[in-house]
């Protein structure tokens, strides 16, 4: 059974501080994105990833980095949270080619 | 970049009955379109994928064809339950080793 695990389910930040999401795979997939969902508008990439040290900006990449040392591991970086960077926060991971893509629960993300 | 328009937002329909699903794409290069499925509370899942060099796909009471003249595919939902219940993503990615671009959901109804 393929597994992506994201750290947190719900998190509450307050703004100005630095914010860590995580998410691991446990199926040696190269491939790993970060998305956003928000009410209305669907699933924006945020940033992927398709090997180690190696990623990609995505369509809505202001305000977050990533960082992916390991194979498993791509985490989500908000450098300084606010407000509007309150959401849903998904993970996926996948084989290069057109292949599924597999989605982590979400860490539902408040920054207050 | 791609950019994918999903339609109608909601969608309800009676028990029974068929739901379509349409999604247009801007990129003529893309070459993979999956549809994934998101109840309430729960990560998106892959429900039937479809590539540019197939029109049609069946799978059970879903299919997916594609119009790749016209840049749009579509998901055909026939004898709906109320299980069906929930927001259907369409996606599409460009070249390999580029991410999936969604759509911004349909909410899909089915009442008993």
């Amino acid at each position: 059974d393929v597994k992506v695990t994201q750290s947190s389910r719900y998190l509450v930040k307050r703004t100005g501080e630095k914010v860590f999401l995580e998410c691991v795979q446990d199926m040696d997939h190269e491939n790993m994105f970060w998305y956003r969902q928000d009410p209305g508008l669907g699933l924006r990439l945020i940033y992927f990833s398709y090997d180690v040290k190696m990623k990609e900006k995505g369509d809505i990449p202001e305000g977050y980095s990533v960082s992916r040392e390991k194979k498993e591991r791509f985490s989500l970086i908000l450098e300084s949270a606010s407000t509007n960077q309150t959401s849903m926060y998904l993970c996926a991971s996948s084989f290069p080619g057109d292949t599924e893509a597999f989605f982590g629960q979400g860490t539902r993300l408040t920054v207050v | 970049g791609e950019n994918v328009e999903q339609h109608p937002s909601t969608l309800s329909v009676q028990e029974g009955d068929s739901a379509v699903i349409k999604c247009t794409y801007s990129d003529s290069a893309s070459n993979y379109f999956p549809w994934y499925k998101q109840e309430l509370g729960k990560r998106p899942q892959l429900i039937i994928d479809i590539r540019s060099n197939v029109g049609e796909k069946k799978d059970q009471r879903i299919a997916v064809t594609l119009n790749k003249t016209a840049k749009h595919f579509s998901l055909h939902i026939t004898e709906t339950q109320p299980e069906d219940s929930a927001v259907y993503f369409c996606a599409a990615r460009y070249q390999a080793g580029t991410a999936l671009i969604f759509g911004k959901g349909t909410t899909l109804s089915v009442s008993s």
